[in-house]
């Protein structure tokens, strides 16, 4: 079985500040780990993903996640906030190998303050 | 990326009836789709996964006979929502997996369903 626990469902940071949101997951197989991003009444959008390989991983948008075995976690930043990344967050996990669904974490709201 | 279209955004209908959303890959093939329902404020909720042409594989706790997917073609997934009532009013995702990427989900922009 597989989870995720986003720390904080609300986060707020100034325009210009760092972006720190929080993701631990478990996984008893090596897991391929993803984040979301979704604006109001939209789906969602792939920030970044890790399957293997570097465990730092560039993203879209300014974002990178790292991977840390060791913490099981992929917290995601960002140096700089703009007020457009304001949104909602959700980090998910996927088992490796037939990965057939994604177990999402329960969200943190950003908010960007002017 | 790939594309995944949902239709229709928004829908409203009325209690007692049922609706369809559908859910299409535009440029790739989608071996396996997920439906998921989202709650205000809330994470997503994965309703059921199905693959083309079987029978869809539902989650604990939900409702096949209410929550019906269809899987017909390698490029189009349906979920139609039986004798809709209040409290099925919410957000439903589509996602489909499939193509050159095995590990990745594409979504589709969501349904707001808004039963009156």
């Amino acid at each position: 079985a597989q989870s995720v626990t986003q720390l904080g469902s609300h986060v707020s940071v100034s325009e210009g500040a760092l972006v720190l949101l929080r993701c631990n997951y478990s996984s008893s197989v090596p897991p391929y780990l993803f984040w979301y991003v979704q604006y109001p009444n939209q789906g969602l959008q792939l920030l970044l993903k890790y399957t293997t390989g570097a465990t730092l991983v560039k993203g879209i948008n300014g974002f990178e996640a790292e991977f840390k075995k060791s913490e099981t976690s992929f917290h995601l930043t960002k140096p700089s906030a703009h007020m457009s990344d304001a949104a909602e967050y959700f980090c998910a996990v996927s088992d490796s190998g037939s990965a057939r669904q994604l177990t999402f974490g329960s969200g943190t709201q950003l908010t960007v303050l002017p | 990326g790939a594309v995944v279209s949902q239709h229709p955004s928004r829908v409203i209908c009325k209690s007692g009836t049922s609706v369809k959303i559908e859910c299409r890959s535009l440029d790739f093939q989608a071996t396996t789709m997920f439906w998921y329902r989202q709650f205000p404020k809330k994470s997503l909720m994965l309703m059921a996964t199905s693959n083309e042409g079987s029978k869809a594989t539902y989650e604990q706790g939900v409702e096949k006979d209410k929550f019906l997917i269809n899987h017909a073609s390698l490029t189009l997934s349906t979920l139609t929502v039986t004798s809709a009532h209040p409290e099925d009013s919410s957000f439903y995702i589509c996602s489909a997996r499939g193509g050159h990427s095995n590990t990745e989900a594409f979504f589709g922009q969501g349904t707001r369903l808004t039963v009156v």
